[in-house]
């Protein structure tokens, strides 16, 4: 079975400092790997994705993510937050030997606070 | 595009009463799917499908129906409604070559 933990409920950073939002895995083959944002009442927003190659991914709105497959890690980050980033963040793995329907087991989500 | 659309964007439901979510979208995706969201678990998959005429169950089924007649539309049915149902409903879509899915903007369901 694949599953995927976020260990913070949340993560509060000042605006202007570099951001990191933790996400580990598990699956029983290689991952793919992805990383959601959730704005207040609007459904999940696609930041990026890791299926293979650099282990370092770049996405939308200055997001990054490292791929480290010997911690099974794939952590989310920004070098320089800004207040419009504040948002729930979501981290999904999808097992590449798993084809139950190609579907995301999701993490449960970290609230990113970013202040002025 | 419109994407991914959902109705209602809120319901409120009474214990035993039963109701379809609906769910449309027009990109052409194969693949189309129903989460739920509740607070701390993230999303779980309750039902998907891989194309019209073909549906599975995902992690959380129990107590709810779907069908796929067409590619556009992937209705969700409560058959009992339970206040265990009390939850926030995405319906996703994605093309078949590509893992990045689209997600529409929510159903509020509560059930008293």
């Amino acid at each position: 079975a694949q599953s995927v933990a976020q260990p913070e409920d949340q993560v509060n950073v000042a605006e202007g400092n570099p951001l990191t939002v933790k996400c580990t895995y598990s699956v029983s083959g290689n991952p793919y790997l992805f990383w959601y944002v959730q704005y207040p009442n609007r459904g999940l927003q696609f930041l990026l994705k890791y299926i293979t190659g650099d282990n370092l991914v770049k996405g939308s709105y200055g997001f990054e993510a490292e791929f480290n497959k010997s911690q099974t890690s794939f952590h989310l980050k920004k070098p320089s937050a800004l207040v419009s980033d504040s948002a729930l963040y979501f981290c999904a793995v999808r097992d590449m030997n798993n084809n139950a329907g190609n579907m995301l087991t999701f993490g449960g989500g970290t609230r990113l606070m970013v202040k002025p | 595009n419109a994407g991914v659309t959902q109705t209602p964007k809120f319901q409120v439901l009474k214990t035993g009463q039963s109701m379809t979510l609906q769910c449309a979208q027009d990109m052409n995706h194969e693949y189309m799917s129903w989460y739920r969201q509740d607070p701390g678990m993230g999303l779980r998959l309750i039902h998907y499908s891989v194309g019209a005429g073909i549906t599975d169950q995902g992690e959380v089924p129990n107590g709810y129906n779907v069908s796929r007649s067409t590619t556009e539309d992937f209705p969700l049915r409560l058959l009992s409604a339970a206040p265990s149902q009390t939850s926030v409903y995405f319906c996703a879509s994605r093309d078949r070559g590509t893992y990045e899915q689209y997600f529409g903007p929510g159903t509020r369901l509560t059930v008293t």
